[in-house]
């Protein structure tokens, strides 16, 4: 089967540092990517690790371990506005090569506090 | 540039009937994707069309179809509508698969709810 692990939810405080961990176990893989989505909105892509290591965009980084099945998304000084639910999504690989498919977990709903 | 859009926003239905949702990509897009997303769930793919055909398909019966039109859009036509087809609709585009970086492109939604 396919399934991708996160924590429900995580509560932190403005300025903070929080970490969204995600495990996955699917049939194919080529990459795993990032989405932050409001309330009420449309996800919004945020990172994206082919290879293992650190991707750095501003104040998000996301890393990989292939060999572990695991990558986590990590948020630095965070801000009132990082409230929102946080999706890791793998990228599958076919036959024919890369995909456009994304498998989603079920998402990580954080909590920004004064 | 616009972004990807969707209607309607807002579909209310009842069992039984049928409805179609709309989605224009990103400019200088070609892959439409849709996916569905209950309450508290992560999106599941429902399938993708490129060059007017469908590409790919996820776990979801016949009742879901779609097409793509020469300009791109696209629609998704669900058939025979259960309680448990309320959910949120998302149209994503992108570019040929294989392009670096990978980003897909979801549009705002089209809440639909089955009584």
């Amino acid at each position: 089967g396919q399934s991708l692990e996160q924590p429900s939810e995580v509560t932190a405080v403005e300025g903070a540092i929080v970490q969204i961990n995600c495990t996955y176990q699917t049939s194919g893989f080529y990459g795993l990517s990032w989405y932050q989505q409001h309330d009420g909105g449309a996800p919004t892509f945020l990172s994206y690790n082919a290879l293992d290591g650190l991707e750095e965009t501003g104040r998000f980084s996301s890393f990989l371990s292939r060999s572990d099945s695991y990558g986590y998304l990590l948020l630095q000084e965070l801000q009132m506005k990082d409230s929102a639910s946080y999706f890791c999504a793998v990228r599958e690989i076919s036959r024919g090569g890369a995909t456009n498919k994304l498998i989603f977990g079920t998402g990580t709903l954080l909590a920004v506090q004064p | 540039d616009a972004g990807v859009t969707q209607s309607p926003t807002h579909l209310i239905k009842t069992r039984g009937q049928q409805v179609t949702l709309r989605c224009s990509p990103k400019s200088g897009h070609d892959t439409v994707s849709w996916y569905q997303q209950a309450l508290g769930q992560g999106p599941q793919f429902i399938f993708q069309y490129y060059e007017e055909e469908e590409r790919q398909r996820g776990n979801f019966p016949d009742r879901f179809s779609g097409h793509q039109f020469p300009n791109y859009s696209s629609e998704l036509n669900v058939n025979a509508l259960l309680l448990g087809d309320s959910a949120l609709y998302l149209c994503a585009s992108s570019s040929l698969p294989g392009l670096a970086p990978d980003t897909q492109y979801f549009g705002p939604g089209t809440r639909l709810t089955v009584l």
